[in-house]
């Protein structure tokens, strides 16, 4: 199957502070990227999407950033709290293609109290 | 408005048998994803449907299949089963928008 690395990275944030999760995606060729939210036990939750002709996206306390160049993703959560705590993915595809998603490995943020 | 549902929650087989699992997209969406999600693993895509048609498969053996209904509900089966296919297997539907929206997932378990 297509996937990214086997070993989960872990992010510890101390409630309050901000949070950057950085995804690396491999098809210089896609053109949208979108971030997923796992928690424990359900399926992913759609947080934020950008396309390929945007650099930055704002949602709310959510903000993802997009470097053409080094193909890298980054999400940005302000203000971490406790509900936060999840398993966060890329993923990348191609809007005129077959519209397969190709996802990124997943970071675990854990938020201290 | 009702998301993706999956069943059943849980499906507990063993090796050689079959397993089918099924998804209802939301209302309106005519693309069914599946994904598989063995433990502590990333997504790995496993098939696309849309129209009723299957559009595009990953690189999964044949023994991994499904099909789409009129309705656009779906369903995977899993024959022969090995030990390896033990996972939580997602479906996401959307719409020609891409935007992907996730089932809770199948947890199945081979012994």
């Amino acid at each position: 199957g297509e996937s990214v690395g086997l070993h989960l990275p872990t992010l510890s944030v101390q409630e309050g502070d901000n949070s950057i999760i950085n995804c690396a995606y491999s098809n210089s060729a896609s053109d949208y990227f979108i971030w997923y939210k796992q928690e424990s036990g359900k399926g992913p939750q759609f947080i934020i999407d950008i396309r390929s002709n945007m650099d930055k996206r704002q949602g709310q306390r959510v903000t993802v950033l997009l470097n053409k160049t080094v193909k890298h993703l980054s999400l940005q959560i302000a203000a971490t709290q406790p509900g936060d705590s999840a398993v966060y993915f890329c993923a990348e595809t191609l809007r005129s293609g077959t519209y397969k998603y190709i996802f990124g490995t997943g970071t675990r943020l854990k938020v201290l109290a | 408005e009702a998301g993706v549902t999956q069943s059943p929650t849980h499906l507990i087989k063993t090796r050689g048998q079959q397993a089918t699992l099924r998804c209802s997209p939301i209302s309106g969406h005519t693309s069914v994803y599946w994904y598989q999600q063995a433990l502590g693993l990333g997504l790995q895509f496993l098939l696309w449907y849309d129209e009723g048609e299957e559009r595009n498969r990953g690189n999964f053996p044949p023994r991994f299949s499904g099909r789409q209904f009129p309705n656009y509900s779906s369903e995977l089966n899993v024959n022969a089963l090995e030990l390896e296919d033990s996972a939580l297997y997602l479906c996401a539907s959307s719409t020609k928008r891409v935007e992907q929206f996730f089932g809770p997932g199948t947890r199945l378990t081979v012994l």
